[in-house]
């Protein structure tokens, strides 16, 4: 199994921060990762597959990157809409792992 | 406008088996892009895959699951269906049937959700 280790758990930050939330797997996905928005009782949301690719809708202020084993979220410019958890998901070779989830509050 | 629902009892005795179906519309099943998939979150907890199906019956399952998941899909009725057997305290989540999008030359990922549906199991 693939394990996905996301990082921070919990994130402090204000509007307008730019902010950054870390998956490292604990072997090489290639290019393989999602990120999810979730808010509370919602289903989870789109926001980027294949590392650095934007679902359609989504805001630019939201971008991926990293290879391998290691992947980042970035928010540009938080913005009020964007508190809510964010989860990443390993997805190759017909197995899915997701990471822990980081909860971003307002600080 | 593609919806998925999920349905099935939202109480489950300890040691019976949790039995959930997701509807879709607004899309076919019978598609060779998409996948169809189980994801479950206990309360307060992250999300966990459950396992996932292809329309042509071709099922993926968590390792850690595998021994007590079994997934169907019932293309006449644009359905797919989960059961879980032998369920604890620690089955209790809210499970999210959901679907996965295959682009040329890449694996499945989920793109679209269910709205979820809580399932407690209790004796």
């Amino acid at each position: 199994d693939i394990q996905m280790t996301q990082s921070p758990s919990t994130l402090s930050a204000s509007v307008g921060d730019r902010v950054t939330i870390t998956c490292r797997a604990s072997r090489s996905i290639s290019s393989w990762l999602a990120w999810y928005q979730q808010k509370p009782g919602k289903a989870p949301n789109l926001l980027i597959y294949k590392t650095s690719s934007l679902e359609s809708g989504v805001p630019s202020r939201f971008s991926g990157g990293g290879s391998g084993t290691e992947f980042t979220l970035t928010i540009s410019s938080l913005q009020p809409d964007d508190f809510a958890t964010y989860h990443c998901l390993q997805y190759s070779s017909y197995s899915w792992t997701f990471g822990q989830g980081t909860k971003v509050e307002i600080k | 406008q593609l919806q998925l629902q999920e349905s099935g009892p939202g109480l489950v005795k300890t040691s019976e088996t949790l039995s959930l179906t997701c509807t879709v519309s607004g899309d076919s099943i019978n598609s060779n892009v998409y996948f169809w998939g189980w994801v479950r979150q206990p309360p307060g907890k992250g999300l966990e895959w459950i396992g996932t199906i292809y329309y042509s019956g071709s099922t993926y399952y968590s390792p850690s699951l595998e021994s007590r998941v079994s997934i169907s899909v019932d293309t006449s009725k644009n359905q797919f269906s989960l059961t879980l057997s032998s369920v604890t305290a620690a089955d209790t989540a809210v499970y999210y049937c959901a679907r996965l999008r295959r682009q040329s030359n890449s694996w499945p990922h989920f793109d679209y959700w269910g709205q979820g549906t809580l399932v407690t199991v209790s004796s």
